[in-house]
Order: structure tokens, then C-alpha cells, then sequence
């Protein structure tokens, strides 16, 4: 099946310490969004971009749609130990008839040690 | 607002059985979408239903298959189950189509396993 790629594949960081993730894809998409999975949940969304360039925060978390379309980045700042989880990025792309059809990339395990 | 509600939340199968799985979307919602997770292929999209009708469908084989009712709740099958079928099966519901910027939320998912 079709993946993203999404880098890096883990991280292993200090509580306090700047986190950065990217996405890349070799197809251009008109939305780019950004997931948090806890262990046993289904993935909770955390930002969502729909256009080119755009830059947005939710709290210490700033995503950015990347120029070409095709690649997205995720920042977290300070970390504590509740950004704990698995972190996906997921792009969509509408032709035509509208579609919630997403598809995610690889994933990033991050985890945060207090 | 209840979230996206899918039962069972477990489910243990055997090689050739068949399984149904149920998703109740957010009140309000109509469209519903499915993913499976597996650690080799990640999220992979089933299908997505809008009123009743499926809009899209992902590259799955045709033991696979799912259905929308009149009060949005969905349900997918899966025939003649396979080892590689053992899965978390993730729904999730929007309020509409992404014309509308509506995005989706995804339910807890079914965890199946097949012996």
C-alpha cells in the first residue's frame, strides 16, 4: 500500500527538548494533516493544513504545508512527557469529487524521558 | 458530544470465518471512512461512505466490503478471513466531504486477531 515517508522513524529525547518531524511525498497534495496515537487509540488530530506555505500552531505544536505541495513539518517545542505516542502525517488530495481518503505516512515514535 | 464508538473493541477469528465490525459515527456526521493498521503496511484506507453510498475505495481485495446505513452508522465485512488480515481496524467520521474542510475523527478501532 501507499505510504508517506516520514522521518525520523523515532526519537529518543530529554523532557524540555525541541522536536522536529518531516514528511515527504512524491505526489502533491491540496491538505496535509498531522496525528498523535496513544497506545490502544485510534489517532487524534493535532493540526491541519490546506494551503501551500501555510504555517500553524496549536499550543507548542507549529506545522507547516511545504511550497511544493509535497512534504509537511511538525515541531514540537519543550517537550514533556505526555507527547509521548506515535506521530503521522497524512495527505489528501481532491480531484474532482470530493474525498476524506487519506494517506498517512510511516510513522515517528517519539519518546520523552522526564 | 459521544465519540466515534466501534464494537467489538477485540476480536479473536479463525482462518476462513468471516467478520463483521461496527462503527457508530459522531451525531451529526455522514460521512465514514476505514482504515486497517498492521506494523508491516501502516494505515491503509478501506473505503469511505457518504449517505449511504461509497464515494471511494482503497486497494483491498473483494473480501472485503462495507455498507452505510440511513442514520450514518457503518459496518465493514470481511469474508473468508486470512492470517494476514490481523489487524487494528480504524473507522472514523467527518461531517461531510473534505470540500468543506470538515476533517475526520477516528474511533479507538477493533483489534482483530486471526488463528
Amino acid at each position: 500500500g501507499q505510504q508517506l515517508n516520514q522521518s525520523p522513524q523515532s526519537m529518543f529525547i530529554q523532557e524540555g527538548e525541541d522536536v522536529s518531524m518531516n514528511c515527504t511525498s512524491s505526489s502533491i497534495f491540496n491538505t496535509w494533516l498531522w496525528y498523535k496515537q496513544d497506545p490502544g487509540e485510534g489517532p487524534v488530530l493535532l493540526i491541519a493544513l490546506y494551503k501551500a506555505g501555510e504555517l500553524t500552531s496549536n499550543g507548542r505544536l507549529t506545522a507547516q504545508f511545504g511550497i511544493t505541495r509535497k512534504d509537511s513539518f511538525l515541531n514540537i517545542s519543550a517537550s514533556i512527557p505526555s507527547d509521548v505516542g506515535i506521530y503521522f502525517c497524512a495527505g489528501r488530495m481532491n480531484y474532482g469529487g470530493a474525498t476524506n481518503k487519506l494517506i498517512f505516512g510511516t510513522g515517528t515514535l517519539l519518546a520523552v524521558q522526564p | 458530544k459521544a465519540g466515534v464508538t466501534q464494537t467489538p473493541r477485540y476480536l479473536i477469528k479463525t482462518r476462513g470465518q468471516q467478520v463483521t465490525l461496527s462503527c457508530s459515527p459522531i451525531s451529526g456526521h455522514r460521512s465514514v471512512s476505514w482504515y486497517q493498521q498492521t506494523p508491516g503496511q501502516g494505515l491503509q484506507f478501506l473505503f469511505e461512505y457518504f449517505s449511504e453510498t461509497q464515494r471511494n475505495k482503497g486497494n483491498f481485495p473483494g473480501r472485503f466490503s462495507g455498507r452505510q446505513f440511513s442514520n450514518s452508522r457503518s459496518e465493514m465485512n470481511v469474508s473468508t478471513l486470512e492470517l494476514g488480515d490481523s489487524a487494528l481496524y480504524l473507522c472514523a467520521s467527518s461531517p461531510g466531504l473534505a470540500g468543506s474542510r470538515s476533517e475526520q475523527f477516528f474511533g479507538p478501532g477493533t483489534r482483530l486477531t486471526v488463528l
